[in-house]
């Protein structure tokens, strides 16, 4: 099955600054890569997702790039708020049949 | 749009006993659910997926007798898990995949399990 690896598992970055969360996959048959975003206690959200026949997305401060060839996917987020600490977790699936999430990253913004 | 519910959100229970967590999608159709584990500080471990209708498919590892699955409609997914005990205390979350094609999910509040 898929094997999905996330670094780091912590981060901490000042306010303003960008943050940036790597993640690889091993199943090349995954074509669908989902990021959440989880406060402590509630459920995942989805804050972005890319497609594998898309390198590169991006909504506002926050971008998605991903290497097909070398099967790894990152999150980039810019212009980092106190609000934006969380636990973050990126995903592989095969068209939606299944996910297979990574470890997670837990992010603190400092004020 | 795209609402899932979970009851309960936190539940008690004696070792030896049976206790059985409902997943709904409020606004749309479900035609896929997803159960999920997460232990404190973990990730989300996929459990089992489910499809309206027909048997769920666990993933290794997953006890099917242990955690039961129904996909009895397009709308709701049931986890009972069986004559729990203290090692399956865990957050369980469910997610629903819109009939819609799109592969994108979403998430439960999840249900707080204590087994004492």
């Amino acid at each position: 099955g898929e094997n999905v690896e996330q670094h780091p598992s912590t981060l901490s970055v000042q306010e303003g600054d960008s943050a940036v969360i790597k993640c690889t996959y091993s199943d090349s048959a995954s074509n669908y890569f989902p990021w959440y975003k989880q406060e402590l206690g509630k459920r995942p959200q989805l804050i972005i997702d890319i497609r594998s026949n898309v390198g590169e997305k991006k909504d506002q401060r926050i971008a998605v790039t991903l290497n097909k060839t070398a099967k790894h996917f990152s999150l980039h987020i810019t212009e980092t708020q106190p609000e934006d600490s969380a636990v973050y977790f990126c995903a592989a699936s095969n068209t939606g049949n299944q996910f297979y999430f990574g470890t997670g990253t837990s992010l603190t913004v400092i004020p | 749009g795209a609402v899932v519910s979970q009851h309960p959100s936190w539940v008690i229970c004696k070792s030896g006993t049976s206790v059985k967590i409902e997943c709904r999608s409020l606004d749309f159709q479900a035609t896929t659910m997803f159960w999920y584990r997460q232990f404190p500080k973990q990730s989300l471990m996929l459990m089992a997926t489910s499809n309206e209708g027909s048997k769920a498919t666990y993933e290794q590892g997953v006890e099917k007798d242990k955690f039961l699955i129904n996909h009895a409609s397009l709308t709701l997914s049931t986890l009972t898990v069986t004559s729990a005990h203290p090692e399956d205390s865990s957050f369980y979350i469910c997610s629903g995949r819109s009939t819609s094609g799109q592969e994108t999910q979403y998430f439960g509040p999840g249900t707080r399990l204590l087994v004492l």
